[in-house]
């Protein structure tokens, strides 16, 4: 079936260098993509997300680039902190497929190092 | 505070056992969802509520009943459960209709079934 999937279960950083997770995804009718940060006991929270119309969003520290010809969605972080180890998950949805959920990949967990 | 509520945050149960998990959304949203995350597998979505009416079960065992009495309340009543669905439960809420369906998460229950 369609799937997102990490295929980096860890990465880990030195403080300050810059993060790179990678997502790749399966379905070329996927329009949506977004960045979920989960830490240790809590739930997933949004960081960020692309529509398919894009290939580069940044917000504050983070840029995703999205590569729809190799169906590959990227988180960048820049100058890593602590407080941004956790577990990163991409997750995709499909306009007009009547399907409203959104797919996770199986995450990557990002330790940095002090 | 994400806006999305869980009730408990803990909770060990015999197989036996009747519980029921609660969620309550504050974000006026109109879809919430049920995610299953075990170890080491990616978020598995169980149900989805659209306008208080199950739109999507995904092949899920009967000892999981979901309620929607309502569009800011979710609950999952679970019955004769087995060790292997102990795992944290999550519920998410979104705004259907809207241009982007990201999803907030709540903290989560942690399900632990002896």
């Amino acid at each position: 079936g369609e799937s997102v999937g990490l295929h980096l279960p860890t990465l880990s950083v030195q403080e300050g260098d810059n993060s790179i997770i990678n997502c790749a995804y399966s379905n070329s009718a996927s329009d949506y993509f977004i960045w979920y940060k989960q830490e240790s006991g809590k739930g997933p929270q949004f960081i960020i997300d692309i529509r398919s119309n894009m290939d580069k969003r940044q917000g504050q520290r983070v840029t995703v680039l999205l590569n729809k010809t190799v169906k590959h969605l990227s988180l960048q972080i820049a100058a890593t902190q602590p407080g941004d180890s956790a577990v990163y998950f991409c997750a995709e949805n499909m306009k007009d497929t009547g399907r409203r959920a959104l797919t996770f990949g199986s995450g990557t967990r990002l330790q940095v190092q002090p | 505070e994400t806006g999305v509520t869980q009730t408990p945050r803990h909770l060990v149960m015999g197989m036996t056992n009747k519980k029921s998990l609660k969620c309550e959304q504050h974000l006026g949203h109109n879809a919430m969802y049920w995610y299953k995350q075990s170890a080491k597998k990616p978020l598995e979505l169980m149900f989805v509520y659209s306008l208080e009416e199950r739109v999507e079960n995904n092949s899920v065992p009967s000892r999981f009943s979901p309620e929607c009495p309502n569009s800011s309340h979710l609950f999952l009543h679970l019955h004769t459960l087995q060790p292997e669905d102990s795992a944290l439960y999550l519920c998410a809420s979104s705004q259907e209709g809207s241009q982007n369906t990201e999803a907030f998460f709540g903290q989560g229950t942690r399900l632990t079934v002896v």
